[in-house]
């Protein structure tokens, strides 16, 4: 089956630095990605949608400012955490949709491994 | 934003048996899938079920769908220790995201 990939899988860094995670899709081409964080024994909430060649689409209550999304190609989209704090410790996962692999809206969508960051 | 509720929250069996949980949602849906989860890992696909079917099945996996009553269920049969994991549900209400309930913890003891 198709394969997200996510890099880096674990990051550490110290408050007030910048994050920057990336998700690609590697063998499709991702009209569509979206990010999840997950906090510990939680559920996934979406944060947004990563259009590619438009501005991402926001949940409410996601700040798009502290969460900068960038979907630059067909098979990359990138999370960037800004100024990131304690609190945006988290694990952030991917997932991409593959337009072409079958009828309806989300049928096909392949998740990446995720990313812990850790905000000291 | 998140709509699943999954019960139990928690379930330990013994191998070779079966486990059962459960999920509820609130608005129309397109379909729901089933996901599974090891410790700190990413997500697995287990299966999809659309809304106009009622039950599915992938080799030891069996799922249903109520529409009317907004549930479905997942059915593990002969429980494996590599069955250990979270389970979640998640809804596709047709605007192509997914919307993920609370998640229910499977431990098979040996």
């Amino acid at each position: 089956g198709a394969v997200v990939s996510q890099h880096p899988s674990r990051v550490i860094c110290k408050s007030g630095t910048s994050v920057k995670i990336e998700c690609r899709s590697l063998d499709f081409q991702a009209t569509t990605m979206f990010w999840y964080r997950q906090f510990p024994k939680k559920s996934l909430m979406l944060m947004a949608t990563s259009n590619e060649g438009s501005k991402a689409t926001y949940e409410q209550g996601v700040e798009k400012d502290k969460f900068l999304i960038n979907h630059a190609s067909l098979t990359l989209s990138t999370l960037t955490v800004t100024s990131a704090h304690p609190e945006d410790s988290s694990f952030y996962i991917c997932s991409a949709r593959d337009p072409l692999a079958g009828e309806g809206s989300t049928d096909t969508q392949y998740f990446g491994p995720g990313t812990r960051l850790t905000v000291l | 934003s998140q709509q699943g509720e999954e019960d139990p929250q928690a379930l330990s069996i013994q191998e070779g048996e079966n486990a059962t949980m459960n999920c509820s949602y609130k608005t129309s849906i397109n379909n729901l899938q089933w996901y599974r989860q090891n410790s700190g890992r990413g997500l697995v696909h287990l299966i999809l079920i659309r809304s106009n079917e009622r039950e599915k099945h992938s080799g030891r996996l069996r799922v249903t769908l109520d529409t009317s009553k907004k549930s479905s269920s997942l059915l593990i049969t002969a429980s494996r220790a590599a069955d250990t994991a979270s389970y979640f549900c998640a809804t596709d209400a047709y605007d192509y995201k997914l919307s993920f309930g609370a998640g229910t913890t499977v431990t098979v003891r040996a």
